[in-house]
């Protein structure tokens, strides 16, 4: 089973951030967590991943609580591409181990 | 950056016959690749974990002998769908961890179909 919370639906204007939340309360001191996105009919594509520290690439930041007990990914300008379903997951970060996906949120950005 | 390819991007099949799905990495060597199955409107389910040179890990509820899985090289894995049945058709997606990195990379994905 997926150790994530995520709301099922976001609505973002393009142009602005969209900030997605994600509650992973039972995250062991060695997980990390990671986002990946999924447009409709293609595999999901990798965004981000941190371990404890808030960390920055060219796609998103990557915001997590100092409890490690939940996240936010964001999008700082949101554009009609970013209309995914967007999923955080938590593993334990070593070689070989899969990720397991929940249900994720649909993000819908509109003009 | 990192490429994950499949082959064949659809097919369809009749009911009884068996399909390989290729799963290859492009340009980087892959000691573990995982497959997955996605029905319509729900997520991505984990089938099995495959391993170069090695047999493959199912996931709980996956037939072995039904997905057969084969991962003869770092750049190469794939999986047959034996005796295919309507019920098997679904968005099949695999994906390849690049070295002891972190991220993992996924291929466009196959669709298939049972008639």
């Amino acid at each position: 089973d997926a150790k994530t919370t995520q709301p099922t639906s976001m609505d973002c204007a393009e142009g602005r951030a969209a900030n997605l939340p994600c509650n992973h309360s039972t995250i062991s001191g060695n997980e990390y967590v990671y986002w990946y996105r999924q447009i409709h009919s293609q595999g999901p594509q990798y965004i981000i991943h941190g371990l404890k520290n808030n960390e920055t690439n060219e796609m998103a930041s990557l915001i997590i609580t100092e409890d490690r007990k939940s996240s936010t990914l964001i999008l700082p300008h949101a554009t009609l591409r970013d209309t995914a379903v967007y999923y955080c997951i938590v593993t334990g970060g070593q070689a070989g181990t899969a990720l397991i996906f929940g249900k994720g949120t649909t993000l819908s950005v509109s003009s | 950056g990192a490429v994950v390819s499949q082959h064949p991007s659809w097919v369809i099949c009749k009911s009884g016959t068996s399909v390989k799905i290729e799963c290859r990495s492009l340009d980087f060597q892959a000691t573990t690749m995982f497959w997955y199955r996605q029905f319509p409107k729900q997520s991505l389910m984990l089938m099995a974990t495959s391993n170069e040179g090695s047999k493959a890990t199912y996931e709980q509820g996956v037939e072995k002998d039904k997905f057969l899985i084969n991962h003869a090289s770092l750049t190469l894995s794939t999986l047959t769908v034996t005796s295919a049945h309507p019920e098997d058709s679904s968005f099949y997606i695999c994906s390849a961890e690049r070295g002891t990195g972190h991220e993992q990379y996924f291929g466009p994905g196959t669709r298939l179909t049972v008639t």
